[in-house]
């Protein structure tokens, strides 16, 4: 089945320090791959997707680039402000399933 | 704002008793689904209507039932309650049925629930 690995968090850094968070997944097929955040007592935001191998997915200044090869979907933001403190998701879906999330990381960000 | 509109925010509840979640779609939408998630599970998948009709089960509880009714709001019924039922329910939904792999799915801010 479906299966989505995070690193476990929380991270903490620093502002403007880089951030990366693993995500490893094993699925059949080719699925697309999703980096969901959840602000403090909000619901679960798309953040970025790639849909093939070698996509890179990005916003708000977060990528992720889809490696087959590895497995990997990791995100990553050169230069991290407060206002990203949240709890991040990576997740898959392939052809005909659900949306299958990691356990999500915490992020927190001191000034 | 996703759109996704869940009541209530919170409930409190005992052991055995019975609740009913409620959750209204974007506008448009046809799809709703249900996730549940828990310090020890993470995020579940439970269940998905598209227009009225059961489209894909997750790992829902055969005490936990649900519906979508024909003006597509949708409710998250969960009997016979255990502490273990204590969780965040978030309702998603989204405009298609849920077959496309990049459909996206706009989250509600869920609903807290906790059997004491």
């Amino acid at each position: 089945g479906n299966s989505v690995t995070q690193m476990e968090g929380p991270v903490t850094l620093s502002e403007e320090a880089f951030l990366t968070i693993n995500c490893t997944y094993t699925a059949t097929g080719y699925p697309s791959l999703f980096w969901y955040v959840q602000y403090p007592g909000e619901g679960l935001q798309l953040l970025l997707k790639a849909t093939k191998a070698d996509d890179k997915g990005s916003n708000k200044g977060f990528e992720a680039t889809y490696r087959k090869e590895t497995t990997s979907f990791h995100l990553e933001k050169g230069s991290v402000q407060v206002s990203d403190s949240a709890v991040y998701f990576c997740a898959l879906r392939n052809a005909g399933n659900m949306l299958t999330f990691g356990g999500g990381t915490r992020l927190m960000v001191k000034p | 704002d996703s759109g996704v509109t869940q009541t209530p925010k919170h409930l409190i509840t005992a052991t055995g008793q019975r609740v009913t979640l409620r959750c209204s779609p974007r506008s448009g939408d046809l799809s709703v689904y249900w996730y549940q998630q828990s310090l020890d599970q993470g995020l579940q998948f439970l269940i998905q209507y598209y227009n009225g009709e059961e489209r894909a089960k997750g790992n829902i509880l055969e005490r936990f039932s649900a519906q979508q009714f024909p003006d597509l709001h949708s409710e998250l019924n969960l009997s016979s309650l255990e502490l273990g039922d204590s969780a965040l329910y978030f309702c998603a939904s989204s405009g298609g049925g849920g077959s496309a792999t990049n459909e996206k799915l706009f989250f509600g801010s869920g609903t807290q629930l906790s059997v004491l």
